[in-house]
C-alpha cells in the first residue's frame, strides 16, 4: 500500500512570510495524482492544489505552490505572503487504485499544523 | 448549492449502543467515502462505495457496517463491536474514475461521536 509521510507535526510562520510543509510518498505506480487539503478550525476539509504526477510543471493556486520531485517522491507545499487565515492542519494526500473494484481513493498524511503569528 | 450534508454534527453514545451517522450528496457524485480521523493519525478510510448496491471496506472497517442504495446517499453505522469509536468521521464523494482520473474528494463538514 502507498504511505504518505508528512514529518513536520507543527511549523510556525509570521504573516506575510514564505513556509514550506513537506511530504514524502511510497508508489511503485508510474502516473498518479498528488493532493494538498486543507483543514482550518472548522474542519471542513478544503482542496488547496493538486499535481499529476506526468506534468512536469510544478502546479500553483495564486499564494500555493507546490515543488514536485517524482523521483526523490517528494511533494512539498509553499505557501507565499503567508495569511492568519492559512492557519489551519494541511493533509498531504495520494491517489491510490482501489482493489477488486475500478475506482481511487486518497492515502493520507498525518497532517502538519501550521500557525501563523501575526 | 451542491455538497455533501453529514448529520448530527456531534453524536453522543453509551458503551453497547450501535448509532448510524448520515451523509447525503447532490453533487450527482458516483462514488462515496467514510474516513475516521484521530489525532495524529490522519484520514482513515472505513469504507468506500463506488457505485449503487456495492461497497468495500478500507483499511479499518472492522466495527463499521454501510449501505448505498442511493446514489445519494452512504450511511455508516458505527457498531457496539468498535473498540475506540470516538473519534471525527468524515464522509467525502468524487466523480466516477472514467468521468475523473484525478480522484478529487469533495468532504462535508463531519460527525464528532463521543462514546460515553
Amino acid at each position: 500500500a502507498q504511505t504518505v509521510t508528512q514529518s513536520q507535526p507543527e511549523m510556525s510562520v509570521q504573516e506575510a512570510e514564505t513556509v514550506t510543509l513537506s511530504c514524502t510518498y511510497d508508489t511503485s505506480e508510474s502516473d498518479y495524482y498528488l493532493f494538498w487539503y486543507k483543514q482550518p478550525p472548522s474542519r471542513q476539509m478544503i482542496l488547496v492544489i493538486r499535481q499529476e504526477a506526468y506534468k512536469q510543471q510544478n502546479a500553483t493556486e495564486n499564494r500555493f505552490s507546490v515543488n514536485f520531485q517524482k523521483a526523490a517522491k517528494s511533494f512539498s507545499l509553499k505557501i507565499s505572503d503567508s495569511q492568519l487565515g492559512d492557519a489551519a492542519m494541511y493533509f498531504c494526500a495520494y491517489r491510490s487504485v482501489l482493489r477488486g473494484v475500478s475506482g481511487y481513493a486518497l492515502n493520507f498524511g498525518k497532517g502538519t499544523s501550521l500557525l501563523v503569528t501575526p | 448549492d451542491g455538497g455533501i450534508t453529514q448529520s448530527p454534527k456531534y453524536l453522543f453514545r453509551k458503551e453497547g449502543q450501535n448509532v448510524t451517522l448520515s451523509c447525503e450528496q447532490n453533487l450527482n457524485h458516483d462514488a462515496m467515502y467514510w474516513y475516521r480521523q484521530d489525532p495524529g493519525q490522519g484520514l482513515r478510510l472505513i469504507y468506500y462505495s463506488q457505485i449503487v448496491n456495492d461497497f468495500q471496506k478500507g483499511d479499518i472497517a472492522e466495527g463499521y457496517s454501510v449501505s448505498r442504495e442511493k446514489k445519494e446517499s452512504f450511511p455508516l453505522t458505527v457498531t457496539s463491536a468498535q473498540k475506540n469509536p470516538t473519534a471525527f468521521y468524515l464522509c467525502a464523494s468524487s466523480m466516477r474514475f472514467g468521468d475523473d482520473p484525478t480522484g478529487e474528494l469533495f468532504f462535508g463538514e463531519g460527525s464528532r461521536l463521543t462514546v460515553l
